[in-house]
């Protein structure tokens, strides 16, 4: 079965750095780009960007660029969203989701990662 | 960067048809995928492309295109459809966007 399984919930103070998880199973992971996605409370989904674990080739949304990091260790079937110091406009549930470049969809979505931020 | 348009509620009464719309420019270049999502879950892929369905989708949902719209319908609407329903697509610069999402309620 494809999956994708996310890290467990955070609570953080503003300022504070923050590493969130995203590992594949069942797929060659390499082989599949994973976008992040998010959604403030309740709002809408936003894109935030997308890498491609096989070479790490990474894409922001202008809405984020500056913002986040994204990264993958392959070795470990793993993608990355990152802060460096983390906002409570960060506070917000944040999905990866496969990507599938023969049609520029999402077929496969984890869960999701609720991140607090709050001092 | 593009935008994609969404009426932000519609409403179908138990058994009827309904139409969930969604417009932009990049939808002349690029088909819509649509994504169903209920309260506290994640988001679930239902139509992708010209109008297909991942396993598992129910063939009453389907989608179209014409010009800068691409529509969801779904044919026989069930109480398990009540739901947000976000439609995206990738636009000219290379980035995905999605719509701000249509909350439907089945009456």
């Amino acid at each position: 079965e494809v999956q994708l399984v996310q890290s467990g919930a955070e609570v953080k103070k503003p300022g504070e750095s923050l590493k969130i998880s995203c590992k594949g199973s069942g797929y060659s992971f390499t082989s599949y780009w994973i976008g992040w996605v998010r959604q403030m409370p309740g709002k809408g989904l936003e894109w935030m960007g997308i890498i491609y674990p096989g070479d790490s080739d990474t894409r922001y949304s202008p809405s984020f660029q500056g913002q986040v990091t994204i990264s993958a260790d392959k070795s470990i079937s793993t993608a990355y969203l990152q802060w460096s110091s983390l906002k409570a406009s960060d506070t917000a549930m944040y999905y990866c989701a496969r990507y599938q470049t023969s049609g520029y969809y999402m077929d496969v979505w984890g869960k999701g990662t609720t991140v607090t931020v709050s001092s | 960067s593009s935008e994609l348009t969404q009426d932000p509620a519609v409403s179908v009464a138990l058994g009827q048809t309904v139409r969930i719309t969604c417009q932009g420019d990049s939808l002349r270049s690029y088909y819509a995928s649509w994504y169903q999502q209920k309260p506290g879950q994640a988001p679930v892929l239902v139509i992708y492309g010209k109008n297909n369905r991942p396993s598992g989708i129910p063939d009453r949902f389907s989608g179209s295109s014409s010009g800068n719209t691409a529509s969801l319908t779904i044919t026989g609407a069930q109480a398990e459809d009540e739901a947000d329903y976000y439609c995206n697509s990738r636009d000219s610069s290379g980035n995905q966007v999605f719509g701000g999402g249509t909350k439907l309620t089945v009456l």
